[in-house]
C-alpha cells in the first residue's frame, strides 16, 4: 500500500520561504509529484520528481531523497495567491496516491 | 484546449436516486482518473483507464459504484443507488505521461 504524510497546516507571511514536507511508505514507487489546490478549485500539477535531488520551476522548487523517503516543496517569495492546499503524491505509474495535505496560509 | 470537462459541476439528488458523473478527457490523453475528495478521506483514486480500458478498480468503495469509458472522449462514473455517505466532490483527470495529470473542475455531489 501507499501512504504520504504531510503537516495539516503552515502559515508563513508574504515574501518568506516555506518548506513543505512529504514522507512517504510506499510498495512502489517511481517518483514524487506536488499538486495545488485553492479552495473550490481543482488540483493542478506544479512539479515531478523523478530522481534524487533538486528539481526548480520559478518560484518553486522539489527535492526527493528516495533513501530517506523523503521529499519537499520549496515555495520562494511567497505571494497571496500561494495561499492554497499543496499535496505530493507517489505510486506506481499511472496510479498516484495523495497525501494528507497542507494548508498554507500566506499573511501579510 | 478546453481541459478537462465535467458534467454536471453541482448535483443535488435523495438517497436511492441513481446518479451519473460525466467526463471527456483531454483530447489525445490515453490515460483517465477517476477522484473523490472528502474532508475526512482526502483525494481518493477510485478508478483509471488506460487506452479506455480499465486498469484498477480497486479503489471503487462498492458494488454500487461503477465506471465506464466507451471511447477516447467520454466515461462515466455512476452510483446506483446513492447513499448520504457518497456526498463528496468528485474529479476526473486525464493524462498523456506518468508525470502530470490534468483535473476537471468537479461535480460536488450532495445526496440528502
Amino acid at each position: 500500500g501507499q501512504s504520504l504524510e504531510q503537516p495539516s497546516e503552515v502559515t508563513a507571511v508574504e515574501g518568506a520561504i516555506v518548506q513543505i514536507n512529504c514522507t512517504y511508505q510506499t510498495s512502489g514507487f517511481y517518483g514524487l509529484s506536488w499538486y495545488q489546490q485553492h479552495d473550490g478549485g481543482a488540483p493542478t500539477f506544479l512539479s515531478y520528481n523523478a530522481l534524487d535531488g533538486l528539481e526548480e520551476t520559478g518560484r518553486f522548487s522539489s527535492f526527493l531523497s528516495r533513501s530517506d523517503s523523503y521529499g519537499y516543496l520549496l515555495l520562494q517569495e511567497l505571494q497571496m495567491k500561494d495561499s492554497a492546499s499543496y499535496f505530493c503524491a507517489g505510486g506506481e505509474g499511472n496510479k498516484l496516491t495523495f497525501g494528507t495535505g497542507t494548508q498554507l496560509k500566506v499573511e501579510l | 484546449d478546453a481541459g478537462v470537462i465535467q458534467s454536471p459541476r453541482h448535483e443535488v439528488t435523495e438517497m436511492g436516486q441513481e446518479v451519473t458523473l460525466r467526463c471527456k478527457p483531454i483530447s489525445g490523453h490515453n490515460s483517465l482518473f477517476w477522484y473523490r475528495q472528502t474532508m475526512m478521506r482526502g483525494l481518493e483514486l477510485l478508478i483509471y483507464f488506460n487506452n479506455n480500458v480499465p486498469i484498477d478498480d480497486s479503489g471503487m468503495p462498492e458494488d454500487r459504484f461503477s465506471a465506464k469509458m466507451p471511447n477516447a472522449s467520454f466515461s462515466t462514473l455512476k452510483i446506483q443507488p446513492s447513499e448520504p455517505r457518497d456526498s463528496a466532490v468528485y474529479f476526473c483527470a486525464s493524462s498523456f505521461t506518468n508525470n502530470e495529470q490534468f483535473f476537471g473542475p468537479g461535480t460536488r455531489l450532495t445526496v440528502l
